[in-house]
């Protein structure tokens, strides 16, 4: 069976580019996860969606970013303008069901935003 | 605040034991996890323990929790070179979202 899947692995753009980042979750998977760490902090909360829709979506930063999860396969998650602020590594997690089912991680996306 | 705190660094000799502390914040968790991610991947769950039990073990891992001072630790025995990782901590305030920590880097020195 194959992982959840990140592209790109890494990212560098300028101040005020737009980039998309895309996570592939497990088949068969409804939910899908998105997480953050920047800096060497702690990995914190983006969104969830199930299937398609947006569960909760309170720990987007801000509405420069968008998620989107069409068809409730692969999710995208676009930063638009991005801003220093944004550089990080954004992890996409996929579960089977909620309620303690485990999150199994892709390898993240590491953005540089310059 | 950091929900979750745990020390961002510790160093340890192959062979000896390493025990990662952490705190949570919300009383609330229905489980506690404890995540590794090496060089290069992703983040793979090491092991977990339900709120109403007080350790866990498993093969060279053992999970104490302390649901009153709401302190986690993870105690790794002979630690190996294949041990060095960063580790996180992560509490699930509701049923879905994960709440982690800094992360905890280790480094298993011959």
């Amino acid at each position: 069976e194959a992982g959840v899947t990140q592209f790109p692995s890494h990212s560098v753009i300028e101040k005020g580019q737009t980039v998309t980042l895309r996570c592939d979750p497990i088949s068969g998977h409804d939910n899908l996860y998105w997480y953050r760490r920047v800096m060497g902090k702690e990995i914190k909360f983006l969104l969830h969606f199930v299937k398609e829709s947006k569960q909760d979506e309170s720990g987007m930063p801000n509405n420069r970013f968008l998620a989107e999860r069409t068809g409730g396969t692969y999710s995208t998650l676009k930063v638009q303008p991005a801003e220093l602020e944004d550089s990080g590594v954004y992890f996409c997690a996929s579960s089977h069901q909620r309620g303690g089912d485990e999150q199994f991680f892709g390898p993240g996306t590491r953005l540089t935003v310059l | 605040g950091e929900d979750v705190e745990q020390s961002l660094f510790l160093s340890v000799r192959e062979g000896d034991s390493s025990v990662i502390n952490c705190t949570y914040t919300d009383s609330s968790s229905t489980y506690l996890y404890w995540y590794k991610q090496e060089p290069g991947a992703g983040l793979q769950l090491l092991t977990y323990i339900f709120s109403n039990m007080d350790m866990k073990q498993d093969q060279r891992l053992t999970v104490l929790l302390n649901k009153k001072d709401k302190h986690l630790s993870l105690r790794i025995a002979d630690t190996q070179t294949g041990d060095s990782a960063i580790y996180f901590c992560a509490e699930n305030p509701n049923d879905y979202k994960l709440s982690f920590g800094a992360g905890t880097t280790v480094t298993v020195r011959a």
